[in-house]
């Protein structure tokens, strides 16, 4: 079965500091997109980024940025300079076989002043 | 602003009672989703619905049903509510195309306590 697996259930940072949040996955696909949502404590899920598994470049968006190691399979979220508004759940997710979404367990951050 | 409005934020049922779970969005979107997260489990699809009328099966469906009568809503009815459907209930929705690479919007969610 294809799974996603974020293997850090919690993770703490100091404000400012920069954190790495892990998630590798396992599929035969060649051709897919990678993403990471955020759930802060509102609970709306919003998109943080999104990477294209054929692009050689990783995505960047502002503070965030991906470390993506194909072969690896492992997709894993930077965060630089880390806000008090990070403080939120984070989901890594890729499309399974069926072609929806399959999403990893999750990470939650807490930002500390 | 685009949006995807969950009807309610929190809901307490009772065993054996007919729950209905309602999405609402704005933006025109083919794809809807219903999803439910719980800890440790993140989240796993439930039902998801790529037109009107349309709906297919997702990774956990028995004991839920649903509805999309109109495009801009998707129902979520869970038929006789047990304990274990417990749970934080999200939707969301994405536009046309192949939806593993599109945006998917979500809604807030509802938690749903059944006793």
């Amino acid at each position: 079965a294809q799974t996603v697996t974020q293997s850090q259930p919690e993770m703490s940072v100091q404000e400012a500091e920069t954190v790495t949040l892990s998630c590798t996955y396992d599929t035969s696909e060649s051709n897919y997109y990678l993403f990471w949502y955020k759930q802060p404590p509102s609970r709306q899920m919003i998109l943080v980024i999104r990477q294209e598994a054929y692009k050689q470049q990783n995505a960047t968006e502002n503070r965030f940025s991906v470390n993506f190691q194909k072969a690896a399979k492992s997709f894993s979220l930077k965060i630089s300079d880390s806000q008090l508004g990070d403080t939120a759940m984070y989901f890594c997710a890729f499309p399974g076989n069926t072609g929806k979404l399959i999403f990893g367990q999750g990470t939650t951050l807490q930002v500390k002043p | 602003d685009v949006k995807v409005t969950q009807s309610s934020r929190y809901l307490v049922k009772r065993t054996g009672e007919k729950v209905f779970l309602e999405c609402v969005q704005d933006m025109d979107h083919e794809n809807m989703f219903w999803y439910r997260q719980d800890p440790g489990l993140g989240l796993r699809l439930i039902y998801f619905s790529y037109d009107v009328k349309m709906k297919e099966k997702g990774d956990i469906p028995e004991g839920y049903s649903v509805s999309r009568e109109k495009k801009e809503r998707f129902s979520l009815i869970l038929e006789s509510a047990s304990t274990n459907q417990t749970s934080m209930y999200l939707c969301a929705s994405s536009s046309s195309g192949s939806s593993t690479n599109e945006k998917l919007f979500f809604g807030s969610g509802t938690q749903l306590s059944v006793l």
